[in-house]
């Protein structure tokens, strides 16, 4: 199946500190990436879909200055968390869809723990 | 996207089939179940998708019932890796549609 390259895979920060996330789209190309992010035992929540070369798509409750979006290429979405907060300390997950195929590649996922 | 109900947990003997259900009464006739399963800390992993017919694949088998409105995923031989949480997930196939994840059920298979 495709592969959806997550880095890095964890990161601890300060708080107050921006720290960015990369998703990559290791051998296919996609026009739309999705965030997601995960706190223990819960489910995923999606927070946002990344269209390349136009803004993202902020699910409700999302802060769109708190988490941006940039997909600049129809390869690569980057997830920046700005200024974060303990409260941010999560596990985020980025996916992406092949246009040849109706299914959806997950990353490995990102271990965000902010101190 | 139509709402999906899966049992909390479920466990399985090691060896033994799997099954695994999900039901979905409000799916649209252009939505597909797709099955995921997520192990700890890694990213979800897709297992099947379909439409109306029965699929399987080298990971599982998905049987859809003639009215759609439930459907159970099949480990045939379940394994120790095979403990994972299982999400069932229906949605339209067309391009860009998200995917909204349910609670899924937590599946633990015995040794």
């Amino acid at each position: 199946g495709a592969v959806v390259s997550q880095h890095p895979s964890r990161v601890i920060c300060k708080s107050g500190t921006s720290v960015k996330i990369e998703c990559r789209s290791l051998d296919f190309q996609a026009t739309t990436m999705f965030w997601y992010r995960q706190f223990p035992k819960q489910s995923l929540m999606l927070m946002a879909t990344s269209n390349e070369g136009s803004k993202a798509t902020y699910e409700q409750g999302v802060e769109k200055d708190k988490f941006l979006i940039n997909h600049a290429s129809l390869t690569l979405s980057t997830l920046t968390v700005t200024s974060a907060h303990p409260e941010d300390s999560s596990f985020y997950i980025c996916s992406a869809r092949d246009l040849q195929d109706e299914k959806l590649f997950f990353g490995s996922g990102t271990q965000l723990s902010v101190l | 996207d139509a709402k999906t109900t899966q049992p909390t947990s479920m466990d399985c003997a090691e060896g033994r089939a799997a099954n695994l259900p999900c039901n979905h009464s409000t799916i649209s006739g252009n939505e597909y179940v797709y099955w995921y399963r997520q192990i700890h800390s890694q990213g979800p992993q897709y297992i099947i998708h379909g439409l109306k017919n029965n699929e399987t694949n080298e990971m599982a088998s998905l049987i859809i019932t003639e009215d759609r409105k439930s459907s159970t995923l099949i480990l045939p031989h379940a394994t120790l890796r095979d403990t994972a949480v299982y999400y069932c997930i229906v949605r339209p196939s067309n391009t860009g549609n998200q995917f909204y994840f349910g609670t899924g059920t937590s599946l633990t298979v015995i040794p």
